[in-house]
């Protein structure tokens, strides 16, 4: 079985750019959790999608978007980006049975975004 | 306030050598979940082991073991003989209810095991 698989995996941006960043989930799963991970702030949970809604939301801005498709894929979207979004993206992929913590997530590559 | 503790920020040992990591949580709720993932120099985070709330049995696999007490809201990582293929950061989790099931990690425990 394919594993979670991110794209791209690294992007240089400048400042006031947006981009995209893909994750394909493991075929099956049904839930996709985005993460921010930053020397400073660690990982931190961005928000998670199940059967294309958004169930669950972290504390970040509203520049930060996302969406998921009906094939389970999902985008995250960083508009206006700042210096301070330079981190490594994680996506995870879960079941999704029930509650985000029932299933165990299985991380992604991830994407390094560098925002110059 | 719910929060995951690592204190140990970088360990180094010696292959062959056991090394325990350490792991702190606080939270409000009854029901939870923990976990530990490893993440070697790729960035990809390996899943390890969940433990929920309710089950504080403690787990072996091959050369790893958890020791999970709630009654000190620890849930440790050992491993045993390390080998320089240990070498990564480990990150502990909590998944909690409260606000919707939401997911913090420590902030990293980086282990290097010379040979």
């Amino acid at each position: 079985k394919a594993g979670v698989t991110q794209t791209p995996r690294y992007l240089i941006k400048t400042r006031g750019q947006q981009v995209t960043l893909s994750c394909s989930p493991i075929s099956g799963h049904r839930s996709v959790s985005w993460y921010q991970q930053t020397p400073g702030q660690g990982l931190q949970f961005l928000f998670e999608y199940f059967s294309e809604t958004q169930r669950n939301k972290g504390n970040f801005p509203g520049r930060f978007s996302g969406r998921q498709f009906s094939n389970s894929r999902s985008e995250m979207n960083v508009s206006t980006l700042e210096l301070g979004d330079s981190a490594l993206y994680l996506c995870a992929s879960s079941a999704g049975q029930d509650r985000l913590g029932t299933d165990t997530q299985y991380f992604g590559p991830g994407t390094r975004l560098t925002v110059l | 306030a719910q929060k995951v503790t690592q204190a140990q920020t970088e360990i180094s040992v010696v292959e062959k050598e056991d090394v325990t990591l350490d792991c702190v949580y606080e939270t409000r709720d009854t029901t939870y979940y923990l976990f530990w993932y490893k993440q070697p120099p790729s960035g990809e985070l390996v899943f390890l082991i969940r433990r929920n709330s309710f089950d504080e049995q403690n787990e072996i696999s091959g050369r790893y073991s958890w020791n999970f007490q709630k009654s000190t809201s620890s849930f440790n990582f050992t491993i045993t003989a390390s080998q320089v293929v240990d070498s990564a950061v480990y990150f502990c989790a909590l998944t909690y209810p409260t606000g919707g099931f939401k997911t913090i990690f420590g902030a990293g425990t980086r282990l290097f095991v010379k040979a």
